[in-house]
């Protein structure tokens, strides 16, 4: 069935980098946008960032524009979010999301998130 | 960026009872506005695209109607598993964005 499954996140120092990852099944990888999106502890949802089918087309919330950056490696049916430069506001759990019916985006399949804290 | 404003913040009710949930655009989204459904510890679920389309699998208790700035989700009679956090989200421009959210919770 499709899937998405994160993993990567954890407990990282203000400043430094981490790189979570989303890998994806059950359909086919290289058709379909991906999105990133984040919810802090006890917030709301956020929308963080999108890459396009091919990895031609990249968009970012302002919030992480300049720091973090979308990848896919088709070949692995695999995405990336390279994040550098942490805050303690970007401690979230972070979600990897597609429309793969017809909803535009609307994101009919989400992953299980992954957290990533920031702190010292 | 397109700012998406619910209200209330808080509805109680109790099982039975029907629910409306507004969401308010800071500018026109045409019909581009989809609303999901969040229980603790899990992903959101994606309940309605395009104002007023259901998604898969979704009960016809729910339903949503509006264009432009206003939308409303309307739960007809609240299922008990139905109390939780929904949410509206914008796909006219980038940035995507969210609602604030409506928690349902039980009176």
């Amino acid at each position: 069935q499709v899937q998405l499954v994160e993993s990567g996140g954890g407990v990282v120092q203000p400043g430094r980098s981490l790189r979570p990852s989303c890998v994806a099944s059950g359909f086919t990888f290289t058709t379909y946008a991906l999105h990133w999106v984040r919810q802090a502890p006890g917030k709301g949802l956020e929308w963080v960032a999108v890459i396009s089918h091919d990895g031609s087309d990249k968009h970012y919330a302002d919030s992480v524009r300049g720091r973090f950056t979308i990848s896919r490696d088709n070949s692995m049916n695999t995405m990336y979010l390279q994040m550098n430069s942490l805050r303690a506001e970007d401690t979230a759990v972070y979600y990897c999301a597609i429309s793969i019916a017809p909803t535009g985006d609307a994101f009919d399949i989400w992953g299980q998130g992954t957290m990533v804290t920031v702190s010292s | 960026e397109i700012v998406l404003t619910q209200s209330p913040a808080t509805l109680s009710l109790s099982p039975g009872e029907g629910a409306t949930l507004s969401c308010r655009a800071s500018q026109s989204v045409n019909k581009y506005l989809a609303w999901y459904q969040q229980k603790p510890g899990q992903a959101p679920r994606l309940l309605i695209y395009d104002a007023s389309h259901r998604a898969a699998g979704i009960p016809a208790r729910f339903s949503g109607s509006g264009s432009g700035t206003d939308f409303t989700l309307t739960i007809s009679s609240l299922e008990p598993e139905d109390f939780a956090v929904y949410y509206c989200q914008q796909r006219l421009n980038w940035p995507l964005t969210f609602g604030g959210g409506t928690k349902v919770e039980i009176k």
